[in-house]
């Protein structure tokens, strides 16, 4: 299982851009990177995921180097509503295959 | 109701009781997952079903007993727990084959 390390917790003020790296050094070919956000008793949701390169949607961009070792979470103009945990999520979601592995999780808080 | 659900959302229990934990989601998904979250830990992966065949057990106590009875409700059946099983239980589903799962809201369990 690809083991993945990420900052314990970020701070940010309103309206900047956010970027959370989690580093995967044991990736393997076939797992893709997914990430969540938590908000405190409530369950994960999902964000957004990759393979590789960039990837863009309404919410978030996640930018992937050539040698998927590491990803990072980018977050535009982040709002108090983004405070929550953020998990970095690497695993094979190939059909029979369920290996997944959540990271710590990395704890923002958005300051007014 | 749209998306996962899960009942109760709280639950106290002695270490001599028996309780079910319930999950179903609407999603039309055929992979259903029991996680645990303790606190200061990352989510942990107990069981997978896929199609209503447990795929996945990743080492948990007998103590915890899922059941699939068909691919929209999922079931953990409690037993004789002790005091280090209290933590939120989140129920996920996701359609075999693909990647992105979707939470419930979780189980907050307290066992005294």
């Amino acid at each position: 299982l690809a083991k993945t390390t990420q900052p314990i917790s970020m701070d940010s003020y309103e309206g900047q851009e956010v970027n959370i790296t989690c580093s995967h050094n044991n990736i393997a070919t076939n797992d893709y990177i997914t990430w969540y956000q938590q908000f405190p008793s409530q369950g994960p949701r999902f964000i957004i995921q990759g393979y590789k390169t960039k990837v863009t949607n309404e919410v978030a961009s996640l930018f992937i180097p050539a040698d998927r070792k590491s990803s990072t979470l980018s977050l535009p103009r982040v709002s108090l509503s983004d405070t929550a945990v953020y998990y970095c999520l690497v695993g094979d979601y190939g059909a029979g295959s369920y290996q997944l592995t959540f990271g710590k999780g990395t704890k923002l808080s958005v300051i007014p | 109701e749209t998306g996962v659900t899960q009942t109760p959302r709280h639950l106290v229990m002695g270490m001599t009781n028996k309780k079910s934990l319930k999950c179903e989601q609407h999603l039309g998904h055929n992979a259903m997952y029991w996680y645990k979250q303790s606190a200061k830990k990352p989510l942990e992966l107990m069981f997978v079903y896929s199609l209503e065949e447990r795929v996945e057990n990743n080492s948990v106590p007998s103590r915890f007993s899922p059941e699939c009875p068909n691919s929209s409700h999922l079931f953990l059946h409690l037993h004789t727990l002790q005091p280090e099983d209290s933590a939120l239980y989140l129920c996920a589903s996701s359609q075999v084959g693909l990647d992105t799962q979707y939470f419930g809201p979780g189980t907050r369990l307290t066992v005294l």
